[in-house]
C-alpha cells in the first residue's frame, strides 16, 4: 500500500524569500517519488524525481527535494521565490512490489506576493 | 510536438449523453493512465494500460465508463448517461518502461454537464 500526505494546501511566500512545501509518504516498499507543477490552464510538468539514488534531487527552475528515509519525508523546496513559481504542486509516490500506478497528494497552491 | 494530445479540449454536453475523449501518447511509451481532476484536488485515478491491455481500473470509477487502448497506441475514455457530478479535467498521461518513469501528462479535457 501506498500514500502521500501534502501537508499544506496553501503557501503563501513573498518573492525572493525561500519556499518550503511539505510532503510525508507512506509505502511498503522503495519508493519512487516526485513532485509535478501545474500552471493555471496548463498540463501537469515533472519537477523532479528520486529514485534511490543520491537522496538530494535537484530540478528545474532551481527547485530541489530531500528524500529522508527516517522521516518518510520529500520536501520541497526553493532558495528564493519568483512570481512565475505561483502554482499548484502535486507530490506523488509510486512503490516497487506493486502496480504501476502512482499516487497523488492533493496539491499545495504556492502563492506568490510581490 | 511529440508531446501527450488530448482530444476535444473541452467538451459541454447535457446530462444523460454520452461523451467519449481520445488520447494519443507518447509514441514509444507503453503505459497509459486516465485521470479524473476536479477543483483544489489532485488527479484521481481512473484507469491504466500496459500496451492494449487495460491492467488496472479504480473501484471507484462507475460502470457508465469504458476505456479501450485497441492497438496499444491511442486509447478513448467514453462516459456513458452523464451525470453532473461527471464535470471534471480528465487527464491522460504516458510512460514509457519502469517503476521510476516519470508520466507525461496531456493538456486534459474538460467536462461540464449541464
Amino acid at each position: 500500500a501506498q500514500s502521500v500526505t501534502q501537508l499544506d494546501s496553501h503557501v503563501s511566500v513573498s518573492e525572493g524569500t525561500p519556499v518550503l512545501l511539505r510532503c510525508n509518504y507512506s509505502s511498503s516498499y522503495s519508493p519512487s517519488l516526485f513532485w509535478y507543477v501545474q500552471h493555471p490552464n496548463k498540463g501537469l510538468q515533472l519537477l523532479l524525481k528520486y529514485t534511490s539514488a543520491a537522496t538530494l534531487v535537484k530540478g528545474i527552475n532551481g527547485f530541489e527535494a530531500e528524500f529522508k528515509k527516517s522521516e518518510t519525508s520529500f520536501h520541497l523546496t526553493k532558495p528564493s521565490a519568483h512570481m512565475s513559481d505561483a502554482a499548484e504542486y502535486f507530490c506523488v509516490v509510486n512503490t516497487s512490489g506493486g502496480s504501476y500506478i502512482p499516487t497523488f497528494g492533493r496539491g499545495t497552491s504556492l502563492i506568490v506576493h510581490p | 510536438d511529440t508531446g501527450v494530445s488530448q482530444n476535444p479540449r473541452h467538451k459541454i454536453t447535457k446530462r444523460g449523453q454520452n461523451v467519449t475523449f481520445r488520447c494519443d501518447p507518447i509514441s514509444e511509451h507503453n503505459r497509459l493512465y486516465w485521470y479524473r481532476q476536479t477543483l483544489g484536488q489532485g488527479p484521481e485515478f481512473l484507469t491504466y494500460f500496459q500496451n492494449e491491455a487495460q491492467l488496472e481500473k479504480s473501484r471507484l470509477l462507475s460502470d457508465r465508463f469504458s476505456a479501450e487502448r485497441p492497438k496499444g497506441s491511442f486509447s478513448t475514455l467514453e462516459i456513458q448517461r452523464t451525470e453532473q457530478g461527471d464535470s471534471a479535467m480528465y487527464l491522460c498521461a504516458s510512460s514509457p518502461p519502469g517503476l521510476a518513469s516519470e508520466q507525461f501528462f496531456g493538456p486534459g479535457t474538460r467536462l461540464t454537464v449541464l
